[in-house]
């Protein structure tokens, strides 16, 4: 049972657009949510991360909103760069004892056309 | 801060044979866990170490892996007798110790069992 999704494996959009990367969640006991990006051949790099006490968490162009009621989190990119391209992987933590492992989604592939 | 680092970067060994992975983690982080990611799919928990102590194995983790970390510093993940199925990165990441605390990913290491 996936407890993290990322239910679309592409999106492409024109340079110096509105990126937004959607991810969905199932387990109401996970309580902090992580963006990473992925270069091929490369780990995963830390984007940005938000607390489920809060709704809205900024960082210059990156932007990460959660819907608690919903289970439900999206990254918006804004403008979108070139350099943006890669695949964008949503995790979660959950409270308590389980406090430490992230589950992560598939991943959504961002290509970002010039 | 140089990062997390991992040896080697690839590795292809033939099935059967044993193989070991080095990680080396951010100088101050007393937590580190090893991930493993196979193709099209995120990155899955694999185990975590608080200083020495391994505080969690996966149930992906058979008793044909095992992983330490002898000082609370660097840790190796070994790979007994592979199988074609363990083909994989496998990751390694490290963070402070607290409830909201960021994992640092390093590169990985591409494993091919032929």
């Amino acid at each position: 049972d996936q407890q993290v999704k990322q239910n679309s494996p592409s999106l492409s959009v024109q340079e110096g657009r509105i990126s937004i990367l959607n991810c969905d969640y199932t387990n109401s006991m996970f309580d902090y949510f992580l963006w990473y990006k992925k270069y091929p051949a490369e780990g995963p790099t830390f984007l940005i991360s938000i607390s489920s006490i809060k709704d809205k968490n900024e960082d210059g162009r990156f932007t990460v909103f959660l819907n608690k009621s919903a289970k439900h989190l999206s990254l918006h990119i804004v403008p979108s760069q070139p350099g943006d391209s890669a695949v964008y992987f949503c995790a979660a933590r959950g409270s308590g004892g389980s406090n430490y492992k992230l589950t992560f989604g598939k991943g959504t592939l961002l290509t970002v056309n010039p | 801060d140089t990062g997390v680092s991992q040896d080697p970067r690839h590795k292809i060994t033939k099935r059967g044979q044993n193989v070991t992975f080095r990680c080396d983690p951010i100088s101050e982080h007393n937590r580190l866990y090893w991930y493993r990611q196979t193709l099209g799919q995120g990155p899955e928990f694999l185990t975590y170490f608080q200083n020495e102590a391994q505080l969690e194995k996966s149930r992906l983790l058979s008793d044909r892996f095992s992983a330490e970390r002898p000082k609370g510093s660097f840790s190796t993940l070994e790979i007994q007798r592979t199988e074609q199925g363990d083909s994989a990165m496998y990751l390694c990441a490290s963070s402070s110790s607290g409830t909201q605390e960021t994992q640092y990913f390093g590169p990985g290491t591409r494993l091919l069992v032929l």
